[in-house]
């Protein structure tokens, strides 16, 4: 069973540009979280997808959004790069609710440098 | 709100020691835990997970941890260092209504000496 995947790998961009980053669930899940992972920060919450809705988002200006589609997949849009959005950027997929807990479950992630 | 504490950003071992990592959350609701391995250049991976039931919970690659309430802790542990377990380790909480976004510590890299 393939896992989650994320495209790019790799994205640069300059300031005051635009990224798109996208991700695909495991197939059956329905649920998707996006993170970053910026050096010395940690790891961030930035927003989560469930069937298509957009259920929480973390303490990020509204310049980060996303979308999930109709196939559960999402993309992460970033508006008017600035330098410190460089980071990895992971993104979770999770099946949907049930009895017990659904392990999110992480792709490799898409590392963006803005210069 | 939910917060975590990892001591510790480096932690050096030798090959053979004991590894402990030490993780403490803040939450105001029974918690969800989980500690996550990054490698380098590479996502998470789950390693283990205190849910509900045993407070002792072992993870695979030989790690295990306790959930201690009365200390809110999950410290991390593996009685012997093997040099593939150098890596980013995070520990990480969530509320119980299991779908909600993982909250991290800012994570702590094990280096394994020969």
């Amino acid at each position: 069973e393939a896992g989650v995947t994320q495209s790019p790998t790799h994205l640069i961009k300059t300031r005051g540009q635009q990224a798109t980053l996208r991700c695909s669930p495991i197939s059956g899940h329905t649920s998707v979280y996006w993170y970053q992972q910026a050096l010395g920060l940690g790891l961030q919450f930035l927003l989560w997808y469930d069937e298509g809705e957009e259920r929480n988002r973390g303490n990020f200006p509204p310049r980060f959004s996303g979308r999930q589609f109709p196939n559960y997949s999402s993309e992460l849009n970033v508006n008017a790069l600035e330098l410190e959005d460089s980071a990895l950027y992971l993104c979770a997929t999770r099946d949907r609710p049930g009895l017990g807990y659904n392990e999110q479950f992480f792709g490799p992630g898409t590392r963006l440098t803005v210069l | 709100a939910q917060s975590v504490t990892q001591l510790g950003s480096h932690v050096s071992v030798s090959e053979g020691a004991l590894v402990l990592l030490r993780c403490n959350y803040s939450s105001s609701v029974p918690p969800y835990l989980f500690w996550y391995v990054q490698y380098p250049n590479q996502g998470l991976q789950l390693l283990l997970k205190y849910t509900t039931g045993a407070t002792l919970v072992k993870g695979i690659n030989g790690f295990e941890a306790e959930f201690k309430k009365s200390e809110t802790s999950f410290h991390l542990t593996k009685p012997s260092a093997h040099m593939s377990d150098a890596a980013e380790y995070f520990c990480a909480v969530s509320r119980n209504s299991g779908n909600t976004p993982l909250v991290f510590g800012k994570g702590t890299r094990l280096s394994v000496i020969a």
